[in-house]
């Protein structure tokens, strides 16, 4: 049962440009989000994250959006850059299972020059 | 900043071998997970522990076994390995304080592949 849903494998942005991803969750338990990013042949890095008591936490060129009445998230980065290529996950957590995390099937951002 | 280490970083082998990933950390944290991850799919969890000699099996069931007998190393066994073992396994540690709550942080995967 996939409780964490990114249901756009893949996307291609122009450098400079907005990359806005997706992520939906079906555990109305959940709370705490988090995104990851992973290059190839390494291993996920935190990127971000966001407390269910908030509904937006930005670092940077890095944005993070929660809509908790739809079940919903989003990652936003402006400007996308050539090194923002990679996947990215999103993952949940919430307290009573100890904060164990559940996972996204990912998205693959291209930037393109 | 993370030093979380994994070997092999990859492993072919043939049916029915034993083999054991590696998994060490330096961070001193209690935390550790096993992820078991195939290609455009999520992450699964399939062993963690909170402590020497707490093992406990995560969401996804695995045969593969872990043990905990140091606070820095978390080995994952498989006794008999199978084709449908193929899949890149990952290994992560974690310490809640000051930190976001689940922030993990990774090793660089193990890569297996059965024949």
């Amino acid at each position: 049962d996939q409780q964490v849903k990114q249901n756009s494998p893949s996307l291609s942005v122009q450098e400079g440009r907005i990359s806005i991803l997706n992520c939906d969750y079906t555990n109305s338990m959940f709370d705490y989000f988090l995104w990851y990013k992973k290059y190839p042949a390494e291993g996920p890095t935190f990127l971000i994250s966001i407390s269910s008591i908030k509904d937006k936490n930005e670092d940077g060129r890095f944005t993070v959006f929660l809509n908790k009445s739809a079940k919903h998230l989003s990652l936003h980065i402006v400007p996308s850059q050539p090194g923002d290529s990679a996947v990215y996950f999103c993952a949940a957590s919430d307290r009573s299972n100890d904060y164990k995390l559940s996972f996204g099937a990912g998205t693959t951002v291209t930037v393109r020059a | 900043e993370a030093d979380i280490y994994q070997t092999p970083r990859y492993l072919v082998i043939g049916t029915g071998k034993k083999i054991t990933l590696e998994c060490s950390q330096t961070m001193g944290h209690d935390k550790m997970y096993w992820y078991q991850q195939d290609p455009g799919m999520e992450l699964h969890l399939i062993h963690y522990s909170y402590g020497v000699n707490s093992t406990e099996k995560g969401d996804l069931s695995s045969e593969s076994t872990v043990s905990r007998i140091r606070t820095e190393h978390f080995p994952l066994t498989l006794e008999s390995a199978r084709p449908s073992h193929t899949s890149q396994y990952l290994c992560a540690s974690s310490e809640s304080r000051d930190r976001a709550p689940g922030e993990l942080f990774f090793g660089e995967g193990s890569r297996l592949t059965v024949l």
